[in-house]
């Protein structure tokens, strides 16, 4: 079956530039989650989703960070007026439900470059 | 609270064995282990929930010590794809949120022929 997937897997952006993201979760996981992994770290959890509500979105640096799930599968994370410090790969993550009990399935991310 | 693993690196010749810590200042809810290849995706190995239990499979296993707040993954027998590096995850059971899982800095494995 076919696996978490993620578009585009690279994107180059400029500084103040609008982006967004794209993450298709397993069909059939309500869980669905956003990482962002810098060089040489694990992934950082940015915001969880179970349904097409944001259940808990501690991790998301600031404002300019938003993401939607508007219809219970397909998520988009959503970054307005990009920094150079935003470049990172974020990885999207599904799971069954959102508990410690499911594993969770992780995409291929995608690789953002802020110049 | 993100975890602390041990070594940050280690190199193995195929056939050899290693292991590699995870440790929590925090009471853990349960620990995830991940393998992450170069530009791949995180790929999942195992659970471990409280109280203490071990799993495996394969040649990979794993132990959870509660009282420890520690977990560690045993890699017997190395093979060439066992090469990456290895991620724990823990989860927290405050305000019900052990479904947000905190990654350690991870463990760069190398297996040489």
């Amino acid at each position: 079956g076919a696996g978490v997937s993620q578009t585009p897997s690279n994107k180059v952006t400029e500084k103040g530039k609008y982006v967004e993201l794209r993450c298709d979760p397993i069909s059939g996981h309500t869980a669905l989650y956003w990482y962002r992994q810098s060089l040489g770290q694990g992934p950082e959890f940015l915001i969880y989703f179970q349904g097409t509500g944001a259940a808990d979105d501690s991790g998301l640096p600031n404002d300019r960070f938003f993401a939607v799930r508007p219809e219970g599968s397909v998520s988009t994370l959503k970054i307005q007026r990009t920094e150079r410090g935003d470049s990172a790969v974020y990885l999207c993550a599904s799971s069954l439900k959102g508990s410690s009990y499911n594993e969770q399935f992780f995409g291929p991310g995608t690789r953002l470059t802020v110049l | 609270q993100q975890p602390v693993q041990s070594p940050q690196a280690v190199i193995l010749r195929e056939g050899e064995d290693a292991v590699i810590n995870c440790s929590s200042s925090k009471a853990l809810y349960s620990v995830h282990w991940y393998r992450q290849k170069h530009g791949e995706a995180p790929v999942f190995l195992m659970i471990l929930l409280k109280g203490g239990e071990q799993k495996g499979h394969d040649k990979i296993s794993a132990s959870f010590n509660e009282k420890k707040q520690q977990s560690s993954l045993y890699l017997t027998a190395s093979q060439l794809s066992y090469s990456g590096t290895y991620f724990c995850g823990t989860a927290f059971n405050s305000g019900g949120s052990n479904y947000k899982l905190t990654f350690g800095k991870g463990t760069l494995l190398t297996v040489n022929p």
